[in-house]
Formats: structure tokens, sequence, C-alpha cells
């Protein structure tokens, strides 16, 4: 299972864009990389999903470069309710491994 | 539509007790997982589930066992409780695996706290 590597925390301003990128050196040819969000006494909830390029959503982007072993979520103009820990999540076939996550503190 | 629920929400056992925590989905997902959250930590993937009547061992199995005997439901054992079993445990559900290539979206319960005395 590929390794991820996260920033610990991060600290934003509202309005501002967010970019968080995470580390996966090992990633396989079928990996895809998946990103959570996670609030406190929470599950994780889906946010975006990508394989390579650039993938966009109503709440983010998702940047891949062609060699894969890196990706960074984009999250347009945060706010408060933005904080929250992210989670960068290297797929194979039935099986997941999650990075340690990042804790993003959005403040006014 | 619940999408995934789990049972108990908190529990607290003595070392050595048993114990078995019920993981439902009603969204005919055939993938189903297990994990631990420790504090602080992200999600390890304890077994997971292809399909009814399958599983498989994740990052961390050793010191459970799981079920899965009817599609919708994942049980997941303690047999003897030790301390360190002491985390957050969250059931998810995903469609399948892949769907043409794509990754499906895991849909996460909303966790059970278990403390081991």
């Amino acid at each position: 299972l590929a390794k991820t590597t996260q920033p610990i925390s991060m600290d934003s301003y509202e309005g501002q864009e967010v970019n968080i990128t995470c580390s996966h050196n090992n990633i396989a040819t079928n990996d895809y990389i998946t990103w959570y969000q996670q609030f406190p006494s929470q599950g994780p909830r889906f946010i975006i999903q990508g394989y390579k390029t650039k993938v966009t959503n109503e709440v983010a982007s998702l940047f891949i470069p062609a060699d894969r072993k890196s990706s960074t979520l984009s999250l347009p103009r945060v706010s408060l309710s933005d904080t929250a820990v992210y989670y960068c999540l290297v797929r194979g076939r039935g099986k997941s491994t999650f990075g340690d996550g990042t804790t993003l503190t959005v403040k006014p | 539509n619940a999408g995934v629920t789990q049972t108990p929400k908190f529990r607290v056992l003595k070392t050595g007790q048993s114990m078995t925590l019920l993981c439902a989905q009603d969204m005919n997902h055939e993938y189903m997982y297990w994990y631990r959250q420790d504090p602080g930590m992200g999600l390890r993937l304890i077994h997971y589930s292809v399909g009814e009547g399958t599983t498989a061992k994740g990052e961390v199995p050793d010191g459970y066992n799981v079920s899965r005997l009817k599609k919708q439901n994942f049980l997941l054992g303690l047999e003897s409780a030790a301390p360190s079993q002491t985390s957050v445990y969250f059931c998810a559900s995903s469609r399948s695996g892949t769907s043409g290539g794509f990754q499906e979206t895991q849909y996460f319960g909303p966790g059970t706290r278990l403390l081991v005395l």
C-alpha cells in the first residue's frame, strides 16, 4: 500500500484559497487519489477524487502532476466551517491507506 | 435511507472481555470496511469485505475478527479486549472497489467509541 505524507497543520483566513499537498511516492499504476474531510466526532466525508491532471467539483479542485507522486487539494475561498482534518487517501483495489491528515484551521 | 449506521455508539470494556460491533448499510453496497482511529491520528484499515461471505485483512488485523454473513451487515469482533484497542472505530461501505476504473466513494458511519480498561 502506498504511504502518504501531508503537512500536520495549516492555518488560513476566511476568503483565502488553501492548497494542501500530499506526497505519495510509491503510488501504484491502478491507484486513485481521494481526499476526505473529517469534522470532530464524525466519520470522514468524501471531497474529491482523481487519477491524473486536474479534477474540479463544486467544492474543490485536485491537481495531480504527470508523475503522480504528489497531489494538491485546492479549496477556494475557505470559510470558518472548512476547519477540519483533511486526509489524502491512495486506494488500490479493495484497500485504502489514509495519511495522518492535515488539520486546517480557518481564522476570521 | 439511513446510510451507514453503527451499534453501539459508545462502550466500556474490561480487559479480557469480548464484544461485537455492528455495522449496517442500506445502500446495497458490495464493499464494507472497518477502520480504527486513535487520537490525533488517521484511520487505519482493520479488515474489509468485497462481498457477502468474504473478508480480508487490512493494515492492523491482529486482535480482531470479522464476519459478513449478510450483504448489509459487517461485524467486528474483539475476542479478548486489550487497553491498546481503545479507539474510535469507523465502518464504511462503497458500491464496489472499482467502477469502470474509477474508485468508488466510501461512505462512513458515525463511529463507535470503545474504551478498554
